[in-house]
């Protein structure tokens, strides 16, 4: 089978760091993206990782680690608008479809 | 460069009506997916297509649900027959194609409500 695990919601507070980690058991694997949602509405592409180490694009960094099968997003210096659902997506081969993770709710609080 | 471009935006159909959902992809990308999301939980897959082929619709249900992505035009999805266990977001999102590409573009999505 195939299955990603996230935690389902985090709280922080405004100017804290966050780690959301997703671990993963899939048949095949190309790559881990990270996607953003807010209330519902288009996911938006925050980053990608295929191999082991970590990605930096500006506050937002992300992890993957192949042996172990697990990622993470770090989000740095958050901002209430961070408040959003946070998704990990494997894809298994390039260029196919992307197996999502049921999803973060973080909830970022003054 | 205009996004992904689905519509409607919300549809309302009553059981047993047949839903049509358009997903026009951004300009110069020839890859389609279609995915389902119903409310608190992650996206699943359904049909991956380019133009005039289906390259992997491992996510469809067996019955009822068909798509395409004709030569000229919108990718169609439709659901025939709907039932109440229907009503979910359905997400398009396109990609170039060629195999470099690591980002998939999403649209606003359709919100279909079964009555």
């Amino acid at each position: 089978g195939q299955s990603l695990e996230q935690p389902s919601e985090v709280t922080a507070v405004e100017g804290a760091i966050v780690q959301i980690n997703c671990t993963y058991q899939t048949s095949g694997f190309y790559g881990l993206s990270w996607y953003q949602q807010h209330d519902g509405g288009a996911p938006t592409f925050l980053s990608y990782n295929a191999l082991d180490g970590l990605e930096e694009t500006g506050r937002f960094s992300s992890f993957l680690s192949r042996s172990d099968s697990y990622g993470y997003l770090l989000l740095q210096e958050l901002q209430m608008k961070d408040s959003a659902s946070y998704f990990c997506a494997v894809e298994r081969n390039q260029g196919g479809k992307l197996i999502f993770g049921q999803g973060t709710e973080l909830s970022v609080k003054p | 460069n205009a996004g992904v471009m689905q519509n409607p935006r919300h549809l309302v159909r009553r059981r047993g009506q047949e839903a049509r959902l358009r997903c026009s992809p951004m300009k110069g990308h020839s890859h389609v997916y279609w995915y389902r999301q119903l409310p608190e939980e992650g996206l699943k897959f359904m049909v991956y297509l380019q133009k005039e082929n289906i390259i992997d619709e491992s996510g469809m249900p067996k019955e009822r649900f068909s798509a395409e992505f004709p030569k000229e035009g919108p990718s169609i999805l439709r659901i025939q027959q709907v039932v109440r266990g229907d009503s979910a977001a359905y997400f398009c999102a396109s990609s170039p194609g060629g195999g470099e590409e690591t980002e998939a573009f999403f649209g606003q999505g359709t919100r279909l409500t079964v009555v």
